[in-house]
């Protein structure tokens, strides 16, 4: 079956600019999270959905970041204001319910110019 | 959750064993033994994981020392497709309110 998406694959920005990046879970799981990775380092935390509600945002590093989750499925994290530090892989991952295993999307690579 | 910790890389030869170490000292009696892979430019995937057994599937066996404080992936015939960087985490469930926490994890590289 089809396994998590995520779009664009690819993203340059300039700095300052406001990004969007699409998830589309696999269907069913209810429980979502994103992850950022950055070069040579392994993907850190940045929130998890259970459902519509994001049961838990702890690891979204400042308040430029925000995402939402509005019918449960398709989720979306929001970057404004770019900086050059935001540049990284974004990666998306669902589980069934949370506490399960995680599959992965492929990542949308942010470039912030 | 528990700290691991991995050798930053090892290589193994196609057609044989890989034994991928993970120390996990600190962990405690309700945390699970987690194992990811990531092959280069694609997202991280699932391959095993246990609480205190020994665990088998279709990719891997996941060894775990009686006190719990260390294990061992194990892919018993590697191929050149098994290159990639892989992660141990030890976590109270596959992710749940605090997503998963990633090392650095090994990077194995498989050589002809």
């Amino acid at each position: 079956g089809a396994g998590v998406s995520q779009t664009p694959s690819n993203k340059v920005t300039e700095k300052g600019k406001y990004v969007e990046l699409r998830c589309d879970p696999i269907s069913g799981h209810t429980a979502l999270y994103w992850y950022r990775q950055s070069l040579g380092q392994g993907p850190e935390f940045l929130i998890y959905f259970q459902g519509t509600g994001a049961a838990d945002d702890s690891g979204l590093p400042n308040d430029r970041f925000f995402a939402v989750r509005p019918e449960g499925s398709v989720s979306t994290l929001k970057i404004q204001r770019t900086e050059r530090g935001d540049s990284a892989v974004y990666l998306c991952a669902s589980s069934l319910k949370g506490g399960l295993e995680e599959y992965f999307g492929p990542g949308t690579r942010l470039t912030v110019t | 959750d528990a700290k691991t910790t991995q050798p930053p890389s090892m290589d193994c030869a196609e057609g044989r064993a890989a034994n991928l170490p993970c120390n996990h000292s600190t962990i405690s009696g309700n945390e699970y033994v987690y194992w990811y892979r990531q092959i280069h430019s694609q997202g991280p995937q699932y391959i095993i994981h246990g609480l205190k057994n020994n665990e088998t599937n279709e990719m891997a066996s996941l060894i775990i020392t009686e006190d719990r404080k260390s294990s061992t992936l194990i892919l018993p015939h590697a191929t050149l497709r098994d290159t990639a960087v892989y992660y141990c985490i030890v976590t109270t469930s596959g992710g749940g309110a605090d997503g998963l926490t990633f090392g650095k994890g090994t990077h194995l590289i498989i050589q002809p």
